[in-house]
């Protein structure tokens, strides 16, 4: 069954970009039939989906985000990621990476918590 | 303000039953299916329900869905203090081309 780990910067700066990545273990991210994407948490709230990548680059984002996010995929690493640009506190979230399958998203790496502040 | 609307709480005693109502419209609940994670405290949601209905392996049948019209509900009877969590729906919505995700609904076992 596939693992899933976010890596990257816990504290970004206001107006930066705010990049993660997701490193995949156990299956292989371009064998089809699933989307890769991205879900956060702002602290003491709830889930906001932010996009998802298929295996062949096609990629889906939440229209309220869409202007700002870019998901990529790396599959000979076993990646994907995120980048976020022009981030402000209300950014501040954990970030989730998530396999989705048709209608449903059943594995989740564990999220790490990006804090933006100067 | 979320696309799908739950109730922020709910609470049972131990062994008793709670349901969870997630209400959407026929662009989201109406026509997708619905999905329903359990998150513990400072862990990442874990799915118990999918396709409306349907449970992954592992999942009690303590926890059952349904779905009518563009409402959906999540049952979870024999209530323990395990149990206590966030519960969240989720549906795709097919006007946003976008995952819409309800606010939330807090378990209390009393």
């Amino acid at each position: 069954q596939p693992q899933l780990q976010e890596s990257g910067p816990g504290l970004v700066k206001p107006s930066e970009t705010l990049s993660l990545t997701c490193t995949v273990s156990g299956v292989s991210i371009s064998s089809g039939a699933y989307y890769w994407g991205w879900i956060r948490q702002p602290p003491g709230k709830g889930l906001e989906w932010i996009g998802s990548i298929y295996y062949d680059g096609a990629t889906q984002y939440n229209p309220s985000l869409k202007s700002r996010v870019t998901i990529s995929m790396d599959t000979s690493k076993s990646q994907f990621s995120l980048n976020l640009m022009s981030v402000t506190a209300a950014d501040t979230a954990v970030y989730f990476c998530a396999r989705q399958g048709f209608s449903s998203w059943y594995y989740w790496g564990q999220g790490t918590l990006v804090t933006v502040s100067s | 303000q979320s696309v799908l609307t739950q109730p922020p709480s709910v609470s049972a005693a131990p062994g008793q039953k709670v349901t969870i109502s997630c209400s959407g419209s026929s662009s989201n609940i109406g026509n997708n299916f619905v999905s329903w994670y359990q998150q513990l405290p400072g862990t990442a949601p874990r799915l118990l329900i999918y396709e409306n209905y349907e449970r992954p392996s592992g999942i009690p049948d303590r926890f059952s869905g349904s779905k009518s019209g563009t409402t959906a509900t999540l049952d979870i009877t024999g209530l323990q203090t395990g149990d206590e969590a966030d519960y969240y729906c989720v549906a795709w919505s097919s006007s946003l081309s976008a995952w819409v995700f309800g606010g939330g609904t807090k378990v209390t076992v009393l």
